[in-house]
């Protein structure tokens, strides 16, 4: 089973700031990273699917990169709304599987 | 514009069975795989397993030997049954599209608690 390690777990960032949240792999998966937004109460919504392509009506300021074993997700200029915990997701090899996620609170 | 939505108990004894369906509307339960993934309170995504239209499917090795899902292209639904459950199988469950060209999931329901307590 490949284990999808993200971090940091929690970050709490004022408004405009850029987000970096980072996904490791334990072996190679390629490109087939995705990544999800999860608000309170509300179930995921895909942003990026094969690690940098942006899903349709997803803002820009959400991007994605990497390839092999290391992945991650950008926010640029953090906005209100995007407070939500953010997770990784492998579709290299079953079982399929999710990171852990990261807690974006805004300051 | 697709939409998916589970049904079912919201509480469910032990070691008895769980069993969901979801629906698929705006669109057609064909050509595509369905996925459930579920999430216990407070904790992060688990995939359990999807069937494709046809009926063919794929378990989580984790929980392949509790774990049965069908399809019923007619009703454009598609169902989970968990069975012998215990409190750790209480969880948010989600139905999920997987995208045509594969991989991620484009379309998810907005999950259903199933909780396990007698």
């Amino acid at each position: 089973e490949i284990v999808l390690t993200q971090s940091p777990d929690f970050q709490s960032v004022t408004p405009k700031e850029k987000v970096t949240i980072t996904c490791r792999a334990s072996q190679s998966i390629g490109s087939n990273l995705h990544w999800y937004q999860q608000k309170p109460d509300q179930s995921p919504k895909l942003l990026i699917n094969y690690a940098s392509q942006s899903f349709s009506g997803v803002p820009s300021r959400f991007s994605g990169s990497g390839s092999g074993t290391d992945f991650t997700l950008t926010i640029n200029s953090l906005e209100a709304e995007d407070a939500a915990t953010y997770y990784c997701h492998q579709s290299r090899s079953f079982p399929l599987t999710f990171g852990g996620g990261t807690k974006v609170e805004i300051k | 514009q697709v939409q998916l939505q589970e049904s079912g108990p919201g509480l469910v004894k032990p070691s008895e069975t769980l069993s969901l369906t979801c629906t698929v509307s705006g669109g057609s339960i064909s050509s595509y795989y369905w996925s459930w993934i579920r999430q216990p309170p407070g904790k992060g995504l688990e995939w359990i397993g999807y069937i494709y239209y046809s009926g063919s499917t794929k378990y989580n090795p984790s929980l392949k030997s509790r774990v049965t899902t069908s399809v019923d292209t007619s009703k454009n639904q598609f169902s989970l049954n968990l069975n012998s459950v215990t409190a750790a199988d209480t969880a948010v469950y989600h139905c999920a599209r997987e995208a045509r060209d594969g991989g991620y999931f484009d379309y998810w329901g907005q999950g259903t608690l199933v909780t396990v307590d007698s």
